[in-house]
C-alpha cells in the first residue's frame, strides 16, 4: 500500500524555525514527485511546491518562493518542508501528497498524507 | 489566490443529482490541461476522486463522474448519499506569465438535505 505519513502537530512562536516531514512507503520514493499543499483554517487548498527525490529537483509556487524550503532525503524516503522564521500567518494544516500522471502538466495528487497542523502564536 | 472558480455551496436531497462547476481560463483548463477532483470529508485529508477529467480511481463509486469542456469542468454526483457531504476541489495546471503552477479551485461544500 502506498502511504505517506507526516510528522505530528507543532506549536511554535513567531520567529522560530521549523521543519516538518513526510515519509513515503510502499513504492519507489525516488521515482515520483512529492508536493506540499497548505490549507489555512477554514480555507481552501494552495499548492506550495514539489520535489523529485531522485535528484532533488524542486519547483515552487510563486506565492511561496523564498518563504519556505522543500527538501528530501532519499536514503530514508522522507520529504521535508521548512521555515527559517515563522509568522502567525503560517498557521495552517500542511499536507504532502505524491504526484501521479505521466507528465508535469497532467499531474494529480494521490495519495495524501494525514496532514501536519502548524500553529504559530506568541 | 485561486484561479479556478467553484460555487461556494450546493445542496440536494438524498438520491438527487448535483453538479459542481469549475471555471478556469485560457492559461489552465482552456489550454487543454487535465482537471482532477478531490473530496475532503470533515477533519480529514483530501482524497482523489476523479483524475484526467473523467477517470475514477479504484474504489470510487460510479455515482461520481467528471467532464470538461472549453474553459470549464464539472463534477456530477448522482444518487446523493449522506456520506457525500464534504468539500470538493478541482485542480489543474496553469501556465500563466507568473510561472507554471498547479492550481486548485475555490472549493464547494456539498450539503445533503
Amino acid at each position: 500500500e502506498v502511504q505517506l505519513v507526516q510528522s505530528g502537530a507543532e506549536v511554535k512562536k513567531p520567529g522560530e524555525s521549523l521543519k516538518i516531514s513526510c515519509k513515503g512507503s510502499g513504492y519507489s520514493f525516488t521515482s515520483y514527485w512529492i508536493g506540499w499543499v497548505r490549507q489555512m483554517p477554514g480555507k481552501g487548498l494552495e499548492w506550495m511546491g514539489i520535489i523529485y527525490p531522485g535528484d532533488s529537483d524542486t519547483r515552487y509556487s510563486p506565492s511561496f518562493q523564498g518563504q519556505v524550503t522543500i527538501s528530501a532525503d532519499k536514503s530514508i524516503s522522507t520529504a521535508y518542508l521548512q521555515w527559517s522564521s515563522l509568522k502567525a500567518s503560517d498557521t495552517a494544516m500542511y499536507y504532502c501528497a505524491r504526484l501521479g500522471g505521466m507528465t508535469t502538466v497532467t499531474n494529480w495528487f494521490d495519495p495524501w498524507g494525514q496532514g501536519t497542523l502548524v500553529t504559530v502564536s506568541s | 489566490q485561486s484561479v479556478l472558480t467553484q460555487p461556494p455551496s450546493v445542496s440536494g436531497a438524498p438520491g438527487q443529482r448535483v453538479t459542481i462547476s469549475c471555471t478556469g481560463s485560457s492559461s489552465n483548463i482552456g489550454a487543454g490541461y487535465d482537471v482532477h477532483w478531490y473530496q475532503q470529508l470533515p477533519g480529514t485529508a483530501p482524497k482523489l476522486l476523479i483524475y484526467g477529467n473523467s477517470n475514477r480511481p479504484s474504489g470510487v463509486p460510479d455515482r461520481f463522474s467528471g467532464s470538461k469542456s472549453g474553459t470549464s469542468a464539472s463534477l456530477a454526483i448522482t444518487g446523493l448519499q449522506a456520506e457525500d457531504e464534504a468539500d470538493y476541489y478541482c485542480q489543474s495546471y496553469d501556465s500563466s506569465l507568473s510561472g507554471p503552477s498547479y492550481v486548485f479551485g475555490t472549493g464547494t461544500k456539498v450539503t445533503v438535505l
